[in-house]
């Protein structure tokens, strides 16, 4: 079992579409980070959340932390093809300095 | 470049041969992790590094692997007599942290093995 569990694990929508997935668990977190993974690639930070019920915006994409800081959300409005990727959350349980993560969203986008 | 650089990129290996991979963090970054990522899946913890101090070390971390970061700069990740098993992308972060205030960890692109 993931410390952090992830869904969907894979989404596939047509351009234009919204779409969320979520991250959640049983541990505290003290923050949670998204990040966006291309093939062969590093994972690349998309925010990190903080402060339980804070809501980030970044262009077309909102975070929301939950407010037990246990959880997560991320939403698109109005996907493109270039969303397309592997979309991870991770972050550090209170109770140690693990960063983990969880297993992904691969989220598909068709023209 | 200022970000998290990795070397080797890719490594092709034989069964039962010694690779060994580079990570250098940026640099005022004082904790350092190694992750190892297989298709599909997220990246699972390894190791870390505060400073030069190796701090915990995941029970993925057999005895075939040791890590070193000696001057508390770059560090290694060498896996001894490979196996078919450890190919995988192996991915370095660093994070700056100050008392219990730690910042975002950015990440390098991954070394991606295959072991043969």
């Amino acid at each position: 079992t993931q410390l952090l569990e992830q869904s969907p694990q894979f989404l596939s929508i047509q351009e234009g579409e919204n779409l969320t997935v979520y991250c959640n668990s049983s541990s505290v977190f003290s923050s949670l980070q998204w990040y966006r993974q291309e093939p062969g690639e590093g994972p690349v930070l998309l925010v990190t959340v903080v402060t339980g019920g804070e809501v980030k915006k970044l262009k077309r994409l909102t975070f929301q932390f939950g407010d037990a800081r246990k959880d997560s959300s991320l939403h698109i409005t109005a996907a493109q093809p270039g969303d397309t990727g592997l979309y991870l959350c991770a972050g550090s349980p209170i109770e140690n300095n693990d960063m983990r993560f969880g297993a992904g969203t691969r989220l598909t986008v068709k023209p | 470049d200022t970000g998290v650089s990795q070397n080797p990129r890719h490594k092709i290996t034989k069964r039962g041969q010694n690779v060994t991979f580079r990570c250098d963090p940026i640099s005022e970054h004082n904790r350092l992790y190694w992750y190892r990522q297989t298709l599909g899946q997220g990246p699972e913890f390894l190791t870390y590094f505060q400073n030069e101090a190796q701090l915990e070390k995941s029970r993925l971390l057999s005895d075939r692997f040791s890590a070193e970061r000696p001057k508390g700069s770059f560090s290694t990740l060498e896996i001894q007599r490979t196996e078919q098993g450890d190919s995988a992308m192996y991915l370095c972060a660093s994070i700056l942290t100050e008392g219990e205030k730690k910042e975002t960890q950015y990440f390098g692109p991954g070394t991606r093995l295959l072991v043969l």
